[in-house]
């Protein structure tokens, strides 16, 4: 059973648009909340994560709103490039000390010029 | 600077064959894991370590052994290789902080014909 269920499969986005993927959980023991980054042909790379004792955090074009009562997050990219096509992966870590992360199902974006 | 080194990156297998998924991390992390990343299906967590000595199974262990005998290595073994094992294997390693950032390596594709 999927723990961290993501949504789209995939995203086709203009240059200059933004690009908006959502995930949501159940696990209300869940504290810690990254989204990775993956290439083709790399391993995924963390972009950027939350806490749910804030509702945003941003890092350059990249945003994640976190709505703890819906048990829901996402991630916002701005003025989305062709170099930000790539498979974007949401995460949930449980708040113990196995580190463990369990991920979402992924979601491939692609921006067109 | 290496980070998380796996070998090989390429592998095909037969049916029944046995082998190993090397990992190397040179960062210190108390924490290495082993996921395989199958399309539609996300990242799946097949074993975990804490620490040298210390291995317990993940969401998929079944058909994969680990071990740690070292805080550096952490290597995955396939039994008895199965085509459902077919499959792309990521090694991370993070420390056992609130920071929980993974680190990926590159992956190897596993092919079991």
């Amino acid at each position: 059973q999927q723990q961290v269920k993501q949504s789209p499969q995939s995203l086709i986005v203009q240059k200059g648009g933004i690009s908006i993927i959502n995930c949501a959980y159940e696990n209300t023991a869940f504290d810690y909340f990254p989204w990775y980054q993956q290439f083709p042909g790399k391993g995924p790379a963390l972009l950027i994560a939350i806490r749910p004792d804030v509702s945003e955090k941003k890092e350059g074009r990249f945003t994640i709103s976190f709505n703890k009562s819906a048990k829901q997050f996402s991630l916002h990219i701005m003025d989305s490039q062709p170099g930000d096509s790539a498979t974007y992966f949401c995460a949930a870590s449980l708040q113990t000390g196995a580190n463990n992360l369990f991920f979402g199902t992924g979601t491939r974006l692609t921006v067109i010029p | 600077n290496a980070g998380v080194t796996q070998t090989p990156k390429f592998q095909v297998l037969k049916t029944g064959q046995s082998m190993t998924l090397q990992c190397a991390q040179d960062m210190n992390h108390e924490y290495m894991s082993w996921y395989r990343q199958d399309p539609g299906m996300g990242l799946r967590l097949i074993h975990y370590s804490v620490g040298a000595g210390i291995t317990d199974q993940g969401e998929v262990p079944n058909g994969y052994n680990v071990s740690r005998s070292t805080t550096e290595d952490f290597p995955l073994r396939l039994l008895s290789a199965a085509p459902s094992q077919t499959s792309v294997y990521f090694c991370a390693s993070s420390s056992l902080d609130s920071l929980r950032r993974y680190t990926f390596g590159s992956g190897t594709r596993l092919t079991v014909v």
